[in-house]
Order: C-alpha cells, then sequence, then structure tokens
C-alpha cells in the first residue's frame, strides 16, 4: 500500500464551483504540504503544515486554503476554481530526520478547471 | 523571484554517457540540496542530496557537485541508462525555514 495516498487522482471541474483534494499519509509523519506542478514553473509550495496545530502559506497560497484535520490528513480546497488553477497537484510529508529535508509525495492529482 | 533554477528545460543522451544536469540557487541561507526524479503519472522521489558542508556526495551511478562561491550544484549519472528518462527537480533547503525550494525541472531522454 502506498504511504501518500491523494483522491481523487483526476478531477474535472467548472469555474466557480468548491472542490477539495484530499491528502492521506500512513508514514506517522508530523509535516505535510501541498504543491502544484505547472510546465515550466516546476513545484511551488501552495500550504505547508508541521503539526496539526501550525498551518502556514507558501509561495501561492491565493485561491487555496487547507485543513489539517488529523495528523494523517491534509486536504487542499479551492474555494472557487478558476482555469488557471489547473494543474498537476502533489501532496508530500516529511519528519525531523536529518532536517526534514527529504520529502515524499503522493502520486498527484490532475485537475481540469473549465 | 526564483530561488532555485535549472536553465536548461531538457537533455538528451545517449546510453552509455554521462548526463549532467545543472542547478543555480541564490539564497545563501540554503544548507540543504537534494534532486528528485519524476516519471509521468508519479510523484516526485528522492534521488540525493548533500549538505552544504560538503562538496560531494556520491550513491552509485548518480554524483551530486555543489560549488558554494558559485552557488551552483550539478548531478551526474555514469553511465545513464534509458530507465534513467524523466523529470529531475533540484530543490534547496534551510535549517531554519523547514521547506524546501524546487527548481523548474529538466527533462532528461536517454536514448539506446
Amino acid at each position: 500500500d502506498a504511504d501518500v495516498t491523494q483522491t481523487p487522482r483526476n478531477r474535472i471541474t467548472k469555474t466557480g464551483k468548491r472542490i477539495m483534494l484530499e491528502c492521506s499519509q500512513t508514514k506517522g509523519h508530523d509535516r505535510m504540504y501541498w504543491y502544484r506542478q505547472d510546465p515550466g514553473l516546476g513545484l511551488r509550495l501552495i500550504y505547508y503544515s508541521f503539526d496539526v496545530k501550525d498551518i502556514n502559506k507558501g509561495e501561492i497560497s491565493d485561491g487555496y486554503s487547507v485543513s489539517r484535520q488529523a495528523q494523517a490528513k491534509f486536504s487542499l480546497s479551492l474555494e472557487s476554481a478558476i482555469p488557471n488553477q489547473t494543474a498537476l497537484y502533489f501532496c508530500a510529508t516529511s519528519d525531523f530526520t536529518n532536517g526534514g529535508y527529504e520529502q515524499y509525495f503522493g502520486p498527484g492529482t490532475r485537475l481540469t478547471v473549465t | 523571484d526564483q530561488q532555485v533554477k535549472q536553465n536548461s528545460p531538457s537533455l538528451s543522451v545517449q546510453e552509455g554517457r554521462i548526463s549532467i544536469l545543472n542547478c543555480d540557487y541564490t539564497n545563501s541561507m540554503f544548507d540543504y540540496f537534494l534532486w528528485y526524479k519524476k516519471y509521468p503519472a508519479e510523484g516526485p522521489t528522492f534521488l540525493i542530496s548533500i549538505s552544504s558542508i560538503k562538496d560531494k556526495n556520491e550513491d552509485g551511478r548518480f554524483t551530486v557537485f555543489l560549488n558554494k562561491s558559485a552557488k551552483h550544484l550539478s548531478l551526474h549519472i555514469v553511465p545513464s541508462q534509458p530507465g534513467d528518462s524523466a523529470v529531475y527537480f533540484c530543490a534547496g533547503g534551510g535549517t531554519s525555514y523547514g521547506k524546501l525550494t524546487f527548481g523548474q525541472g529538466t527533462i532528461l531522454t536517454v536514448h539506446p
């Protein structure tokens, strides 16, 4: 079984709709992250959380919100989806070993906003 | 402000030859650097890392070199294999940050 899972794997939605992407992990890590990948722009950090009560904005948090429901679950919401949020979204986890640098990624969610 | 840059969007190499992927950074506070590999339809996976106190780290066919004065790191793959064809991301991190900043990625294609 995968250590980091993301649901859904693919989603097509319309402009203005609210959508939630979910991430679960069985690695027991405290730290969780949400990234988006766009061609030519690499991986950009949206939000990150170092524990259940600690949520931080990344470099591109506008238009997104998150919820850390438990140590193992971290959800990303688009309150009102827009076409330029069409991208590949990844969840990742890490712990404090080696400074927490090594991150473990889920398989990704491909989101299309029409 | 792009703190980590991979200026080559793609690289094509013959099987058995060396692949060299490059990465430049601007943030002097980074004290750890990593390379990730990504296949289509999968998430990135950790490949190799290097601390800023070192200038080289080797793991099998993969070697990462760090030149702090030039703020440059590179990944060498020797010998290259067709299975190495993937997108490679470099990333920098700092102890005070607890997070990584990624480059744009380089698509490596290794031809048989």
